[in-house]
């Protein structure tokens, strides 16, 4: 069981540039979830996806576009980046999209740099 | 006003010592509350959740909710250097989205 795997681990774009962030789970959670983590700042939600064919916006979410293209994988693009879009990014899955307590599983993080 | 508050720390104590990890939160209509440990350059993981109110004790670690002061805490007994890491207390929300504080880093020297 791998987990919450996240592709890739580093990551420098120039302005303008885009990329698309890969993430994918295989424990069959149904939620799955895109935050930005900047110091200072904590945890932000970017989008979410409580199920498989819906997606909402979280907190932060200009700037981003998410698909989930099935039950395991949630991917985030960013179509130009920003300086201002330089943070670690987390990808984390939940089992359920309704109720609580619902612990999120976190990957490992994506270290975006724009330059 | 963020909805849950936390200092940021650094908070550095000697091996042994109790920590006691604190949040603020300013709305009321939330029933749990999650404590995250987090690893230099790693995800975070869930340490432990609480209901709305009263202790919850796993170990050497407490999780306390004050419902009326709008308080929440994290205790750590005989602190370890693994313990070493930053602790993001959270809020539970509709559709189980969470909304985190800014963390405090824990150092624990030996």
């Amino acid at each position: 069981n791998a987990g919450v795997t996240q592709t890739p681990k580093f990551q420098v774009l120039k302005t303008g540039q885009s990329m698309t962030l890969q993430c994918a789970q295989d424990m069959n959670h149904n939620s799955m979830y895109w935050y930005r983590q900047d110091p200072g700042m904590g945890l932000r939600l970017i989008y979410y996806s409580a199920s498989e064919g819906t997606t909402d916006k979280g907190e932060v979410p200009n700037g981003y576009n998410v698909s989930r293209l099935n039950k395991r994988e949630f991917s985030l693009r960013l179509e130009s980046a920003a300086p201002s879009q330089t943070s670690v990014y987390f990808c984390a899955s939940s089992v359920r999209g309704q109720g609580n307590p619902n612990e999120q599983f976190f990957g490992p993080g994506t270290r975006l740099t724009v330059l | 006003q963020k909805e849950v508050e936390q200092d940021p720390g650094p908070l550095s104590v000697p091996e042994g010592a109790i920590v006691s990890l604190n949040c603020t939160y300013s709305n009321s209509a939330f029933q749990y509350f999650m404590w995250y440990r987090q690893y230099s350059r790693k995800g975070p993981e869930l340490l432990m959740y609480t209901y709305s109110s009263g202790n919850k004790e796993d170990g050497r670690f407490t999780a306390q909710v004050d419902k009326s002061s709008k308080y929440i805490s994290l205790f750590i007994r005989d602190s370890q250097p693994s313990d070493s890491a930053t602790y993001l207390c959270a809020k539970a929300g509709t559709a189980s989205k969470l909304t985190f504080g800014t963390g405090t880093r824990l150092q624990v020297t030996l």
